[in-house]
């Protein structure tokens, strides 16, 4: 059974920092891992989708990369800022063909 | 944003009484899925639907049903609430699939089963 664990569960930096969030999963039989953001009290956001034959996808500030052979990922954030303030979870695609989540990593930017 | 609805946003009702969670779509998108999200469980999946009147079962299944009479609709039915079962229940659609697309997401049915 896929398992995905993110940690930490929760983490906090000054604006302008750079981070990584991380993901692991136990099956490298993938199809693709996604990134998504969750605000409070919201639904869930897509960020990026990195198909099991890619290293990596950008969109704007955000870069995910993927090592299917060792079940990592992560999340780089650039130059943080407060409106990041959110929970980020990866998902992925297992030969079920459907998506398995990890629990999330709530992210707080102080000003 | 993707076009989805559900309906209600906001449901308190009591233990052993029937519930429907209604998800609407306008993106015409083929598949459908029922996640509920818990504390220290994140999100996991309940039934999903891949076409009309084709459906499967998730992760959590026990005690829902589902139906998708029209491409649009997907109905989460619990027959007979528990306290369980409370919880924040999202839709959320897919054109081609899990294997290749990404989810879009409703905004989420909040549940309170007394």
């Amino acid at each position: 059974k896929q398992e995905v664990t993110q940690i930490p569960a929760a983490l906090s930096v000054p604006e302008g920092e750079n981070l990584v969030l991380n993901c692991s999963f136990t099956d490298s039989a993938i199809y693709n891992l996604q990134w998504f953001r969750q605000d409070p009290g919201k639904g869930l956001t897509s960020l990026l989708l990195i198909q099991s034959s890619q290293r990596e996808q950008t969109s704007g500030r955000l870069n995910a990369s993927l090592d299917k052979s060792s079940g990592r990922s992560t999340l780089y954030i650039a130059a943080s800022q407060p409106g990041d303030s959110a929970t980020y979870l990866c998902a992925v695609s297992g030969a079920n063909s459907k998506l398995t989540f990890g629990k999330g990593i709530t992210l707080s930017v102080r000003p | 944003d993707a076009g989805i609805t559900q309906s209600p946003r906001h449901k308190v009702t009591e233990t052993g009484t029937p519930v429907t969670l209604r998800c609407h779509q306008t993106e015409n998108h083929r598949y459908m899925y029922w996640y509920r999200q818990d504390p220290g469980h994140g999100l996991r999946l309940i039934h999903y639907s891949y076409g009309v009147k084709d459906t499967d079962k998730g992760e959590v299944s026990d005690g829902y049903s589902v139906s998708r009479s029209k491409t649009e609709d997907f109905l989460l039915t619990l027959e007979s609430a528990t306290s369980s079962q409370t919880s924040v229940y999202f839709c959320a659609i897919s054109e081609r699939g899990a294997r290749t697309d990404t989810q879009y997401f409703g905004p989420g049915t909040r549940l309170t089963v007394l």
